[in-house]
């Protein structure tokens, strides 16, 4: 079935630099791959998404690559901010598995300001 | 729109015991998924139901976890007998295509 894997585990990074995370994946049917944004005790949130026929997209500070040949996509935040402390999850779906999606163990973001 | 409903929040029961969780989805999702999280870890699939019909229950313990969604609509999972790894947050999402919303979960401690 499908795996996907997160890295890094942890990242800590200043206010106003950028942080980048990436996620690789095992099955090459996979099509659709959301981010969410995690707040401590509060509900994963999706803040971005893609699909397998684009290979970037963009949203204000944040934006998500997609390579399929290599089946890694990474999150890229900008200018980041304090708020954007969080845990950030990746996950990948198929349309042949009824779009259920397989998470990655997340990412742990701090902004220091 | 109505985001999916979840109760309770929260939970404490004992271990061997059972409990059981709720989940009312956006409507019109025919999506139901159930998801369970230990702290620290990422949202790990249980059971996908497809209107009242379950797709995927590979990942379900089904010695002691059941689920049901009756009439297409909401949903309940149940846990009998409790054991103590059980603990985490139980996550409820529905969804259509692309994307899907999550409730706010339940959280579970068996002691």
């Amino acid at each position: 079935g499908e795996n996907v894997e997160q890295h890094p585990s942890t990242l800590s990074v200043q206010e106003g630099d950028s942080a980048v995370i990436k996620c690789t994946y095992s099955d090459s049917a996979s099509n659709y791959f959301p981010w969410y944004k995690q707040e401590l005790g509060k509900r994963p949130q999706l803040i971005i998404d893609i699909r397998s026929n684009v290979g970037e997209k963009k949203d204000q500070r944040i934006a998500v690559t997609l390579n399929k040949t290599a089946k890694h996509f990474s999150l890229h935040i900008t200018e980041t901010q304090p708020e954007d402390s969080a845990v950030y999850f990746c996950a990948a779906s198929w349309s042949g598995g009824y779009n259920k999606l397989i998470f990655g163990a997340g990412t742990r973001l701090a902004v220091h300001p | 729109e109505a985001g999916v409903a979840q109760s309770p929040r929260y939970k404490i029961i004992e271990k061997r015991q059972s409990v059981a969780f709720w989940c009312n989805p956006i409507s019109g999702h025919a999506t139901l998924y159930w998801y369970q999280q230990i702290l620290g870890q990422g949202p790990k699939l249980l059971i996908q139901f497809q209107n009242n019909g379950v797709v995927d229950d590979s990942q379900l313990p089904k010695d002691r976890f059941s689920a049901e969604r009756l009439k297409g609509v909401d949903s309940t999972l149940k846990i009998q007998p409790a054991k103590l790894e059980d603990s985490a947050v139980y996550l409820c999402a529905s969804g259509q295509v692309y994307g899907y919303t999550f409730g706010s979960g339940t959280r579970l401690t068996v002691v």
